[in-house]
């Protein structure tokens, strides 16, 4: 039972370059999020998903894509990556709603945009 | 705007009590959860408090004041391996979770 794992765990991009982040979990969880996580700040919500075929924007949404095609897997794309976007991210998901309180989280993926 | 406050870092004794304290102002409140994260490593769940009082699980106490938007994690019997950071975050009324920057522990002999 792998949990929540995310691919890949370190990249370096130029600035401009395109990249997908892939989110996979086993768990049978139908709420997935995507957040970045930068120092001194809060875990920042970038792109969730309640269930297979659906997204929503967090609260930093911008320069970001999501898909949910697949209940298990949930894929952050950065079109156009910036130095902004240097960060740690981090894919979690949930059973249900959140008022049941556990997040899990993959590992996190470090990325550095030069 | 919504707001989570919480000690930037935190110095204590192995063996000892620390209180870590986090305040919150949100548009609204459905629960407040305590994370805990190793550096480099990812969050892990601690507690969740949704009623007012003191929630205890083992070493770890959590407690909730609404009334005063404030909570305290409560670490007892301190070893080395709780040096971390620790997460306060609050669901709000849209049931999103607003996270605090993280209180870094640190635990000295």
């Amino acid at each position: 039972n792998a949990g929540v794992t995310q691919t890949p765990k370190f990249r370096v991009l130029k600035t401009g370059q395109s990249m997908t982040l892939l989110c996979a979990q086993d768990m049978n969880h139908e709420y997935m999020y995507w957040y970045r996580q930068d120092p001194g700040m809060g875990l920042r919500l970038i792109h969730y998903s309640v269930g297979e075929g659906t997204t929503a924007k967090g609260e930093v949404p911008d320069g970001y894509n999501v898909s949910r095609l697949k209940k298990q897997n949930f894929l952050l794309g950065l079109e156009s990556a910036a130095p902004s976007q240097t960060s740690v991210y981090f894919c979690a998901s949930m059973e249900g709603g959140l008022d049941t309180g556990e997040l899990f989280f993959g590992e996190g993926s470090r990325l550095t945009v030069l | 705007g919504q707001n989570i406050d919480q000690p930037t870092e935190m110095t204590a004794t192995e063996g000892a009590i620390v209180q870590i304290n986090c305040t919150y102002q949100t548009s609204g409140f459905n629960g407040l959860f305590w994370y805990q994260q190793h550096a480099g490593e990812a969050p892990t769940f601690l507690s969740y408090n949704v009623l007012d009082g003191l929630e205890e699980k083992g070493r770890f106490s959590s407690f909730l004041s609404r009334s005063k938007g404030y909570s305290y994690l409560l670490l007892k019997e301190l070893q080395m391996k709780d040096s971390a950071s620790y997460l306060c975050a609050v669901m709000d009324s849209n049931y999103q979770l607003i996270w605090g920057a993280g209180t870094k522990l640190i635990i000295k002999p």
